[in-house]
């Protein structure tokens, strides 16, 4: 079975562009999870959708990011202006929590930098 | 609010020798589970594990093993006769029960420790 798939790999930008980050997850999985990791801030979580709902987005830096899930299948996270301090690398990840099987499984991450 | 330390940034060791990574975690919640992680040098994000705080046997795969200790709200990762292909970032992970129909909510990861298994 295909894994985690995200695109694009590696995004340079310019401060003040728009950033889309895309995520597909694994088929059937009901969980859907944003994080971001910085070598200051380590892994931290921005967000999550449980069956394409954001059940909790306090993880959200600011106004500037948002977040969608139009389906089961995919999910953005943009990034509207963009920031030089928005640059990391952004890990999706999916669960499927039934059965007692919570453990996540995560992307290859998208590698953001912002000039 | 949720937290997960990891005292130890970085540990060398020679090859075949065991090592420990130490995990401590704060929660009120009584019910969670806990993880590890590793990423190694490619910096995908594997899943090694996880542990309900209901279960505290202690789990054993190969050359790994894990001790979790309710008492001590610790939950140690230990690699016996370690190799160079184990060299990686391991990250402890704490996430919450969820009431409503049960799961688990995101993870709280600890800073990570960084192996390195000299050959």
């Amino acid at each position: 079975d295909a894994g985690v798939i995200q695109s694009p790999r590696h995004e340079v930008t310019e401060m003040g562009q728009e950033v889309t980050l895309r995520c597909k997850p694994i088929s059937g999985h009901d969980y859907l999870f944003w994080y971001r990791q910085t070598m200051m801030r380590g892994l931290e979580l921005l967000i999550y959708f449980n069956n394409n709902v954001p059940i909790d987005d306090s993880g959200m830096p600011e106004d500037r990011f948002s977040a969608k899930m139009p389906n089961a299948s995919f999910s953005t996270l943009k990034i509207q202006p963009s920031e030089p301090r928005d640059s990391a690398v952004y890990f999706c990840a999916s669960s499927r929590q039934d059965r007692g099987s919570y453990e996540q499984y995560f992307g290859p991450g998208t590698r953001l930098t912002v000039t | 609010a949720q937290k997960v330390t990891q005292a130890q940034t970085e540990i060398s060791v020679v090859e075949k020798e065991d090592v420990t990574l130490d995990c401590v975690y704060e929660t009120r919640d009584t019910t969670y589970y806990l993880f590890w992680y590793k990423q190694p040098p490619s910096g995908e994000l594997v899943f090694l594990i996880r542990r309900n705080s209901f279960d505290e046997q202690n789990e054993i795969s190969g050359r790994y093993s894990w001790n979790f200790q309710k008492s001590t709200s610790s939950f140690n990762f230990t690699i016996t006769a370690s190799q160079v292909v184990d060299s990686a970032v391991y990250f402890c992970a704490l996430s919450r029960f969820l009431d409503s129909g049960g799961g688990a909510d995101g993870l709280t990861f600890g800073k990570g420790t960084h192996l390195i298994i000299q050959p």
